[in-house]
């Protein structure tokens, strides 16, 4: 069954920190890949997307994700944590890539909460 | 600005009663979603909708109807059927391939 997997249900880093947060898919061909975030009470932002090219991309707030083809994942990292990155991040990725009828809906990820200390 | 707009932002529902959750998008997508989030639950879909006048259930639709009536609304209706409603529902749209613009969700309670 296609699905996605974030394997970290908590980080805690240290502000000034470098994070990573993973992410793998299972799906046959390679689908559209999405970073959101989510500040408590608040609905959700896109970080980052990837549909083609280059395999390190660039979002906002000072976020990279870098897609890796043999290891269907999409990680998500930035060099140096602020307290203000303290949020839930979730992973999705778009079907329809490979046709059918999923016309752009989303399989997100469990999230992952990320607790930043000072 | 283009966006999604959730009202209201907080509902409180009685029991046996029925309550709407409004969705209302200018961004001229398609296809618009419901999903339900719990703590340490994800984003659960309850409906979605890839155009007007039809909508398919997602995987937790029993006790939520919905109505596609234009293109730009999406309203939630949680009925009595329901048995535990009291979770954070957000509205998302979407074209293919573009990811979602989600609102900013609305909070409900049972009382």
């Amino acid at each position: 069954a296609q699905s996605v997997t974030q394997p970290d249900i908590h980080i805690t880093v240290s502000e000034g920190a470098s994070l990573e947060l993973r992410c793998n898919y299972s799906y046959g061909a390679t689908p559209y890949l999405f970073w959101y975030v989510q500040s408590p009470g608040q609905g959700l932002q896109l970080l980052l997307k990837y549909f083609s090219g280059d395999t390190l991309v660039q979002g906002i707030k000072g976020f990279e994700a870098e897609f890796k083809r043999s290891q269907s994942s999409f990680n998500l990292r930035k060099p140096s944590v602020h307290w203000s990155d303290a949020a839930e991040y979730f992973c999705a990725v778009d079907l329809s890539r490979g046709g059918g009828t999923s016309y752009g809906k989303l399989t997100f990820g469990q999230g992952t909460i990320l607790t930043v200390h000072p | 600005d283009g966006g999604i707009t959730q009202s209201p932002k907080y509902l409180f529902r009685k029991e046996g009663q029925n309550v709407t959750l409004s969705c209302e998008q200018n961004l001229n997508h398609d296809a618009m979603y419901w999903y339900r989030q719990d703590p340490g639950q994800g984003l659960r879909l309850i409906y979605y909708s890839q155009i007007v006048n039809d909508f398919q259930k997602g995987d937790i639709a029993e006790g939520y109807s919905v109505s596609r009536e234009k293109k730009e609304s999406f309203p939630l209706t949680v009925t009595s059927a329901q048995k535990n409603p009291t979770a954070f529902y957000l509205c998302a749209s979407s074209i293919r391939g573009s990811g979602y613009t989600f609102g900013s969700g609305t909070r409900l309670t049972v009382v």
